[in-house]
């Protein structure tokens, strides 16, 4: 069945990019999310991506996307402490209207 | 900026009792959404709801689950017998789809915990 999997933590230094990977398997996934999951918060929709682009910039936020090999990745520029989080990926599943998501990557920034 | 609400944020329940967790989607979203992620597993899709019925369910929703929507804002789950293994954070998310990107918008959460 379709799965989604990703590194479960990186730890960085404030002010250093941060580089979230992903891999999927649904290759009729038409589209890729990234949601943030802070301390005792929701999940909160950070950038998304259609299966026909390579690369999406949102200021601090670059994601890229590589379809043949099914690799998704969240690039965070000049980390602060505020972006320790985990971090989900999750392909948008068509046949049945759902998200499917990997178990987060939770990212740690040192100052 | 209008954002899913869910409530309790907590609930401890007995094995055995009835639960409903509540959920006020985004007002003018269509689509409805719970999943549930059991603590250190993924988070998983329990079931769909569009035009006041369900539109898709995973195998995880089986007869002990239900989902209403009783009035025009809010949108319920019930759990009718809580097992040990419903202890989870169930999300609720909504969906205007009429959005392209299909993105859904989840709730805080309710950590359900049943003894």
């Amino acid at each position: 069945g379709e799965d989604v999997e990703q590194s479960l933590f990186l730890s960085v230094r404030e002010g250093d990019s941060s580089v979230i990977n992903c891999t999927y398997t649904d290759s009729s996934s038409t589209y890729l999310y990234w949601y943030k999951q802070e301390p005792g918060a929701g999940l909160q929709l950070l950038t998304y991506i259609f299966s026909n682009m390579d690369m999406k910039q949102d200021q601090r936020l670059t994601v890229l996307l590589n379809k043949k090999d099914k690799h998704l990745s969240l690039r965070i520029a000049d980390t602060q402490t505020g972006d320790s989080a985990i971090y989900f990926c999750a392909e948008f599943q068509e046949r049945q209207g759902n998200l499917i998501f990997g178990k987060g990557t939770k990212l740690s920034v040192k100052p | 900026e209008p954002e899913v609400t869910q409530t309790p944020s907590h609930q401890v329940t007995q094995m055995g009792q009835e639960v409903i967790l509540r959920c006020v989607p985004i007002s003018n979203h269509l689509y409805f959404y719970w999943y549930r992620q059991i603590l250190g597993q993924k988070v998983e899709f329990l079931v769909s709801f569009y035009n006041n019925e369900i539109s898709e369910k995973s195998e995880i929703f089986d007869d002990q689950f239900s989902v209403e929507r009783p009035d025009g804002s809010n949108f319920t789950l019930k759990i009718r017998s809580t097992k040990l293994e419903d202890s989870a954070m169930y999300f609720c998310a909504s969906s205007p789809r009429e959005a392209v990107s299909y993105e859904q918008y989840f709730g805080p959460g309710t950590r359900l915990t049943v003894t």
